[in-house]
């Protein structure tokens, strides 16, 4: 059973580019959560994709941006790059349960570096 | 605003020396309390979700415990391979989003 994937490793871009991040989620899973993590710290959520939709967004601005496909992979866009955007980003997928069991399962993670 | 705060920030245990790390939590409604193990580099692997106070749940050598403002994750006779950082984070809403504490990073030595 495959786990939760993503890609790519790493990245090292330009301040100012943009960057498309993407992850697949868990066999059976039907909901994928992006999260950014600052070294040393615990992840920070983005947003939340079900249905092909965002139903939850944290404290990020519009330059973050995601979609999510058919067959529940999901990408996460980043424009105009800051140097703060330098983290590393997790993707977490889980199958929506709304009696309150679930568990989210989270990717290896990409390595971005903003020079 | 919900918090979550996890201490010791790093803990340094000999091998065979049990300790534990707390994750105290102050949310508008818990729905579930996670925690979760990560190797340098890698994403959070799961290991134990709590839901309500009183509860525990055990996994080789950790078992983790929940109260109304707190949660522990014991760790008895610690080996070398269990040395990583151990995040926690809650769950308040039906949607699943998670917040997490900054972690506490466990180091076993031989």
């Amino acid at each position: 059973d495959a786990g939760v994937t993503q890609s790519p490793t790493h990245l090292i871009k330009t301040r100012g580019q943009q960057v498309t991040l993407r992850c697949s989620p868990k066999s059976g899973h039907d909901t994928v959560s992006w999260y950014q993590q600052a070294l040393g710290q615990g992840p920070q959520f983005i947003f939340q994709y079900y249905e092909e939709e965002e139903r939850q967004r944290g404290n990020f601005p519009d330059r973050f941006s995601g979609h999510q496909f058919p067959n529940y992979s999901s990408e996460l866009n980043v424009n105009a790059l800051l140097l703060g955007d330098s983290a590393l980003y997790l993707c977490a997928s889980s199958l929506l349960d709304r009696m309150g069991s679930y568990e989210q399962y989270f990717g290896p993670g990409t390595r971005l570096t903003v020079t | 605003e919900d918090q979550v705060t996890q201490s010791p920030e790093a803990l340094r245990l000999q091998e065979g020396e049990s300790s534990s790390l707390n994750c105290s939590y102050t949310v508008s409604g818990l729905r579930g309390l996670f925690w979760y193990r990560q190797d340098p580099g890698k994403g959070p692997e799961f290991l134990f979700t709590l839901y309500s106070a009183g509860e525990e749940k055990e996994k080789e050598r950790l078992k983790a415990t929940l109260t109304k403002k707190e949660s522990f994750l014991h760790i008895t006779a610690p080996k070398p391979e269990d040395s990583a950082t151990y995040l926690c984070a809650v769950r308040t809403d039906s949607w699943g989003k998670l917040q997490f504490g900054a972690g506490t990073q466990v180091v076993v030595t031989p």
